[in-house]
């Protein structure tokens, strides 16, 4: 049982550049989540999934878009880099009573 | 003004001292309470919830509810330095689940052998 796992652990980009960070969970939840963490800023929330194929936006969504078309994976796609999306980004997915969060992707763009 | 204000610290304590965190926020239908620890480069992991006014303790750890001052605690006895980590408070008005969760920057402690 891996729990949340995400990919890359690490990504440089340069500005413009797209990519898409990977996250997956193999506990069968139907509630994921993206978060970005700042300092200062605490854990804000990007995107959400109640479900395969429903997916809602968060207190940050611009420059972010996601897809959930299973109930395992959950990617988030950077469209178009901005230094202002460097962060440490994390995938988590809900039990009824706990957020499970994976280790997290640190993201630098210069 | 944010809805859920932490202390970001950093705070400092002898190992075996009794820690004492804390969160205040302004939204009162903030129902459901949360605190993670967070270890240094890794994700949140859940220590503690609880959606009432009063005292919950498990083990060593203390959360605390105040909602008629919209504050919450959370105490750690016997501390180690092992409980050297950050901890986030977080909140939300579903009463059964985590959805939106709204978190505090977190309170980064050290516990000093």
């Amino acid at each position: 049982n891996a729990g949340v796992t995400q990919t890359p652990k690490f990504q440089v980009l340069k500005t413009g550049q797209s990519m898409t960070l990977q996250c997956a969970q193999d506990m069968n939840h139907e509630y994921m989540s993206w978060y970005r963490q700042d300092p200062g800023m605490g854990l804000r929330l990007i995107h959400y999934s109640v479900g395969a194929g429903i997916t809602d936006q968060g207190e940050v969504p611009n420059g972010y878009n996601v897809s959930r078309s299973t109930t395992e994976d959950f990617p988030l796609r950077l469209l178009s880099a901005a230094p202002s999306q460097t962060s440490v980004y994390f995938c988590a997915s809900k039990s009824p009573y706990e957020q499970y969060f994976g280790p997290g992707t640190r993201l630098t763009v210069t | 003004q944010k809805e859920v204000e932490q202390d970001p610290g950093p705070l400092s304590v002898p190992e075996g001292a009794i820690v004492s965190l804390n969160c205040t926020y302004s939204n009162s239908a903030f129902q459901y309470f949360m605190w993670y620890r967070q270890y240094s480069r890794k994700g949140p992991e859940l220590l503690m919830y609880t959606y009432s006014s009063g005292n919950k303790e498990d083990g060593r750890f203390t959360a605390q509810v105040d909602k008629s001052s919209k504050y919450i605690s959370l105490f750690i006895r016997d501390s180690q330095p092992s409980d050297s980590a950050t901890y986030l408070c977080a909140m939300t008005p579903i009463n059964f689940g985590n959805e939106k969760l709204t978190f505090g920057t977190g309170t980064r402690l050290t516990i000093i052998p």
